[in-house]
């Protein structure tokens, strides 16, 4: 099974940084990437899909990179709601499967 | 389209339970639902996938002969039924939509959440 690695675990920022967690899949999955944002309580969020496309409705100081193994979320100019946990996903056709980071917790 | 599910639950040891997921405001459609629990303090893990109109079935391997995914039709609500429950599955159980091939197949539209208590 593909194992998916997010680090870190925990980051500390402040208001109107740029900060940037990264996902990595223990073999090339493609482009086979999504981010998600949780607030406490909460159901997860769809941010980005495809690795790399923001979802509807998501401001576009998030944005995501990579293939392959390795990808990133950024979050510019960090706001006061995006103290929050965020989660990588690998979606894998054969066989059905998905995969989530362990997450990783945006503290100030 | 919502998802809205089913109120919290407190069950025993080695009892089952029975989450459902409405969807509100549409119709089931070839989109999977599929289940992700999240225990106290810890991160989301994939259940299983299920097609509604087509009966289809794709069960996490962990959850393999204890986990049963359904739907009614005619009330357009899927369900998951867990068995033998032990107190590690005290946990947030969510359905979940994979939008498709279009944003391949991320995870687009999410219940609300339904709290399951296992106590001894």
């Amino acid at each position: 099974d593909i194992q998916m690695t997010q680090s870190p675990s925990t980051l500390s920022a402040s208001v109107g940084d740029r900060v940037t967690i990264t996902c990595r899949a223990s073999q090339n999955i493609n482009n086979w990437l999504a981010w998600y944002q949780q607030k406490p309580g909460k159901a997860p969020n769809l941010l980005i899909y495809k690795a790399s496309s923001l979802e509807s409705g998501v401001p576009s100081r998030f944005s995501g990179s990579g293939s392959g193994t390795e990808f990133t979320l950024t979050i510019n100019s960090l706001q006061p709601d995006d103290f929050v946990t965020y989660y990588c996903q690998h979606y894998n056709r054969l066989p059905l499967m998905y995969t989530f980071g362990q997450g990783t917790k945006v503290e100030i | 389209v919502q998802l809205v599910q089913s109120g919290a639950e407190m069950k025993k040891s080695g009892s089952s339970v029975k989450v459902s997921c409405k969807t509100s405001g549409g119709t089931f459609s070839s989109y999977s639902i599929n289940w992700v629990r999240q225990a106290p303090g810890q991160g989301l893990e994939w259940m299983g996938s299920f097609i509604p109109i087509v009966d289809e079935v794709n069960y996490a391997q962990r959850f393999e002969g204890r986990v049963t995914f359904g739907a009614d039709r005619s009330s357009t609500t899927a369900y998951m039924e867990l068995s033998s429950l032990k107190s590690e599955d005290t946990a947030v159980y969510f359905c979940a939509r994979d939008g498709g091939a279009a944003i391949a197949h991320a995870f687009d539209i999410w219940g609300q959440g339904t709290v399951v208590t296992v106590s001894s």
